[in-house]
């Protein structure tokens, strides 16, 4: 089966621009995830998505972060405008239903803000 | 919140020795994940345990869950340089966060030929 595909894969923008990335899931996972992870950390949970709804987006910065998941299978992560904390790599993983914790990740996209 | 501690950091080593790397916290967890991940690539998953003492083994890794459910333990028996990447664990607190996940800081691991 097809992995999880991301893009792009590296994106470099100045601070207070805006960004978006794009994340397509295993072909019938329903929950999606996108994570962001720094340089040195582990993966932080931004928000998780079941079919097209929110699940937890507990974590995320709303006040410059975005996603969405319409029609329930591509999703798209938005920061508007860009701090220089927000270069990291951000991981979109998916799985087949909410209770399963075997995620499968994409490659993520490298942000590198400047 | 719950916390996930790995140690060490780093860890350097010659090809053919043993390594242990931890994975621990104060809270518990209903499981707990292992991923190992390469640059430039996502964290892919190696193992889940899900009973307290669980013990599971993958040709060379051995991966232990706590009798508490707190902690994990990652064994390598003669690393190879192909062993080389970042390690993370990560936990699920159960009960309604379904799905969600708590990771470590990760390990860097590399196995020098």
């Amino acid at each position: 089966e097809a992995g999880v595909a991301q893009s792009p894969r590296y994106k470099i923008i100045e601070k207070r621009q805006s960004v978006a990335f794009w994340c397509n899931p295993i072909s019938g996972h329903a929950t999606l995830y996108w994570y962001q992870q720094i340089l040195g950390q582990g993966p932080k949970l931004l928000i998780q998505f079941q079919n097209n709804g929110v699940v937890d987006d507990s974590q995320l910065p709303k006040d410059r972060f975005s996603a969405e998941r319409l029609k329930g299978v591509d999703s798209t992560l938005k920061i508007q405008p860009a701090k220089l904390e927000d270069s990291a790599v951000y991981l979109c993983a998916s799985s087949f239903r909410l209770r399963d914790y075997g995620y499968t990740f994409g490659s993520g996209t490298r942000l590198t803000v400047v | 919140t719950q916390l996930l501690e790995q140690s060490p950091q780093f860890l350097s080593i010659q090809e053919g020795e043993n390594l242990t790397v931890y994975c621990n916290s104060s809270s518990v967890f209903s499981s707990l994940q292992w991923y190992r991940q390469e640059p430039g690539e996502g964290p892919v998953l190696l193992v889940t345990v899900v009973t307290g003492g669980e013990v599971k083994k993958l040709k060379r890794l051995t991966f232990q869950f706590g009798d508490a459910r707190k902690d994990s333990s990652l064994h390598i028996t003669a690393a190879q340089p192909g062993d080389t990447g970042l390690y993370l664990c990560a936990g699920a607190p159960g009960g309604t966060s379904y799905g969600k996940l708590t990771f470590g800081q990760g390990t860097i691991l590399t196995v020098h030929p």
